[in-house]
């Protein structure tokens, strides 16, 4: 029973080096979303998708892309990494668009 | 602008205590309200929730929230904590009936005392 599942668990990225967080849900979830969490603040969207095909953006977009091919992936690439996107990043999905959502264990990242 | 509060960022409680966690918001409309729960090493996962009705929620493993218009708020209640409840609590207001347009607290950090 995996639910939301996120790889790295852990990264160090360089300045100006590129990566790719990956994200798997094997719930059916149509909704899927990308936040990221600072220290002493709230989670802020990223980017979210309300299914196969569909991206859009959230709160804080600049400097991430996305794309969801299928509907139990939602990678999340980061082109040109910055120190300001050192952060832990959640992914989490949701059956319906207000249904509870479900979210992965993390990744914390940090660029240097 | 719309925010979530919780002003405080870590709370120590003994076990067999009770427990209150505050969350208060600025949103001109009645919003959408929940608590989330983050065990160590875990992903967050949904204690309650408010949506309209009741103003005092049950949720899952003994705890409740009440929503208190008139403050703004919807604190987290516990009467009894156990160890197994260490673990950081996010509260979140619903400007909208969509998980998009969620606004999430900084968080609440609770440390058991045994």
């Amino acid at each position: 029973n995996a639910g939301v599942t996120q790889t790295p668990k852990f990264r160090i990225l360089k300045i100006g080096q590129s990566m790719t967080l990956q994200c798997t849900q094997d719930m059916n979830h149509n909704y899927m979303y990308w936040y990221r969490q600072d220290p002493g603040m709230g989670l802020k969207l990223i980017y979210y998708s309300v299914g196969a095909g569909i991206t859009d953006k959230g709160e804080v977009p600049n400097g991430y892309n996305v794309s969801r091919s299928t509907t139990e992936d939602f990678p999340l690439r980061l082109e040109l990494a910055a120190p300001s996107q050192t952060s832990v990043y959640f992914c989490a999905s949701s059956g319906t668009d207000n249904s509870p959502l479900h979210f992965g264990n993390g990744t914390r990242l940090t660029v240097t | 602008a719309q925010s979530v509060t919780q002003p405080d960022i870590h709370i120590t409680v003994s076990e067999g205590a009770s427990l209150e966690l505050r969350c208060n918001y600025s949103y001109g409309a009645t919003p959408y309200l929940f608590w989330y729960v983050q065990s160590p090493g875990q992903g967050l996962q949904l204690l309650l929730k408010y949506f309209s009705g009741d103003t005092l929620v049950q949720g899952i493993k003994g705890f409740e929230a009440e929503f208190k218009r008139s403050q703004s708020s919807f604190n987290l209640r516990k009467p009894s904590v156990h160890w197994s409840d260490a673990a950081e609590y996010f509260c979140a207001v619903g400007l909208g009936d969509s998980n998009y347009q969620l606004i999430w607290g900084a968080g609440t950090k609770l440390i058991i005392k045994p």
